[in-house]
């Protein structure tokens, strides 16, 4: 069954903690991404990944971070940089070729919460 | 500045009626493509139109694209409730990332 999955669904943060946010996926593509969704708004592109050992900052890359260590995982860390880190944060994956080319496939999401 | 902009932010119509979402953008693309979001949940492909196809058809869902005026609609024909979601249009500039607009909220009443 293949696809893409993130962990958890629900994340509640204290001010000044950082987390980490699980994305994997085993479609077997090369390009990973995160978002962010805040109420009522389209996504934005915190980070990006083409190949194992490469990312790209995004538009909203400060106070995030990532890795890219191996071609099915993609970890978010959010730290206690970010200063509004409550939200919805979405992470997909695409293919850099065939049939789905630049289709990008999403996970079900994490929702995290700053108490 | 969202390089994709919805209209309308919000539509509500009845089942069996057909729903028009449009999107404008602002620079070239290579593609622009549809999603659909169920409320809390992550996002769906739904079509993909390529900058050289004016016209595309996948069940009961057609794009549009007019590239000298730089917008797509999307067009649901005999809707159902299932249909109730948020659609996002995303363009392709560079070939490796997506700019998504901030969608519109379609609701069908049955």
């Amino acid at each position: 069954d293949g696809g893409i999955t993130q962990s958890p669904k629900y994340l509640f943060r204290k001010e000044g903690q950082n987390v980490t946010l699980s994305c994997e996926q085993n479609l077997n593509h090369d390009a990973m991404y995160w978002y962010r969704q805040d109420p009522g708004q389209g996504l934005r592109l915190i980070y990006y990944s083409q190949i194992v050992n490469d990312f790209q900052k995004g538009d909203i890359a400060e106070g995030y971070s990532v890795s890219r260590e191996k071609k099915e995982s993609f970890p978010l860390t959010v730290t206690s940089a970010q200063k509004n880190p409550t939200a919805f944060y979405l992470c997909a994956s695409s293919p850099r070729g065939g049939l789905h080319f630049n289709e990008q496939f999403f996970g079900p999401g994490t929702r995290l919460t700053v108490l | 500045s969202q390089q994709g902009e919805e209209d309308p932010q919000a539509l509500s119509i009845q089942e069996g009626e057909n729903a028009t979402m449009n999107c404008s953008y602002k620079t070239s693309i290579n593609n622009l493509q549809w999603y659909r979001q169920n409320s809390g949940r992550g996002l769906v492909h739904l079509i993909l139109i390529r900058s050289n196809e004016r016209e595309k058809h996948s069940g009961r869902l057609r794009v549009t694209l007019d590239t000298s005026k730089k917008s797509s609609s999307l067009l649901i024909t005999a809707s159902r409730a299932a249909d109730t979601a948020s659609y996002f249009c995303a363009t392709d500039i560079y070939g490796n990332k997506l700019v998504f607009g901030a969608g519109t909220i379609l609701r069908v009443k049955s």
